[in-house]
């Protein structure tokens, strides 16, 4: 078991370009969570799967978002069209939820910078 | 709707001392909350996890409380090391399952 793993580790894009994200969980959790930070401030909630199954998505995310995860194992988020308020630290984490109690393990982030 | 806030922002102490961090939250009707921390340009890891039947939980140098009725909760951690530097971040699990966050508080421990 060697945690959540993202990639890449950091992006540098032009305004208007699609970006993608990956997001290896841990192999037997079954929830997977998308997040988005910026500095000096906690995560912002972007959607989650509980395996394949995308269950919640935020209202704050624009159409120009979107995530999958195939199989319910890994899982990608795609910006089209980047914007430069895009530009944070994307954060994936998992969990192997059997109630409301469940302890979150994040990956190290993907950060993104739109210039 | 629910909001979480971590006062101080910032934190700096000497090494060796006993610290509290605060975190309060605006609606009583959680699940639990958790404490985590965040190493610079890193990814968060869960430090306690106290459930809303819980009053405190600890883990060695770290406890938690909570107190539902006041909305509050505290990280105690005892006999600080400048390892321990890092933002620490509290959430709470509200009754629409989702994480609501804090801004967190950046702590220095000077050696």
């Amino acid at each position: 078991d060697t945690g959540v793993s993202q990639n890449p580790r950091h992006k540098i894009t032009k305004r208007g370009q699609n970006v993608t994200f990956r997001c290896d969980p841990i192999s037997e959790h079954n929830r997977l969570y998308w997040y988005r930070q910026t500095l000096g401030q906690g995560p912002e909630f972007l959607t989650y799967f509980q395996n394949e199954a995308q269950l919640e998505k935020s209202r704050l995310l624009s159409d120009r978002f979107s995530a999958e995860r195939p199989k319910g194992s890994f899982s990608t988020l795609e910006i089209q069209r980047t914007e430069q308020g895009d530009s944070a630290m994307y954060l994936c984490a998992s969990s192997f939820q059997s109630d409301f109690n469940e302890k979150l393990f994040f990956g190290s982030g993907t950060q993104l910078s739109v210039l | 709707k629910q909001e979480v806030t971590q006062i101080p922002a910032a934190l700096s102490v000497p090494e060796g001392e006993n610290l509290v961090l605060n975190c309060s939250f605006t609606d009583s009707a959680i699940y639990n909350l958790q404490w985590f921390r965040q190493d610079p340009g890193k990814g968060l890891t869960s430090l306690l996890l106290i459930q809303s039947s819980q009053r405190e939980q600890t883990s060695g140098r770290l406890n938690a409380s909570l107190d539902k009725s006041s909305g509050r909760s505290t990280l105690y951690i005892a006999a600080s090391q400048p390892g321990d530097s890092a933002t620490y971040l509290c959430a709470v699990r509200h009754s629409n399952y989702q994480l609501i966050w804090g801004a967190g508080t950046k702590l220095i421990i000077k050696p």
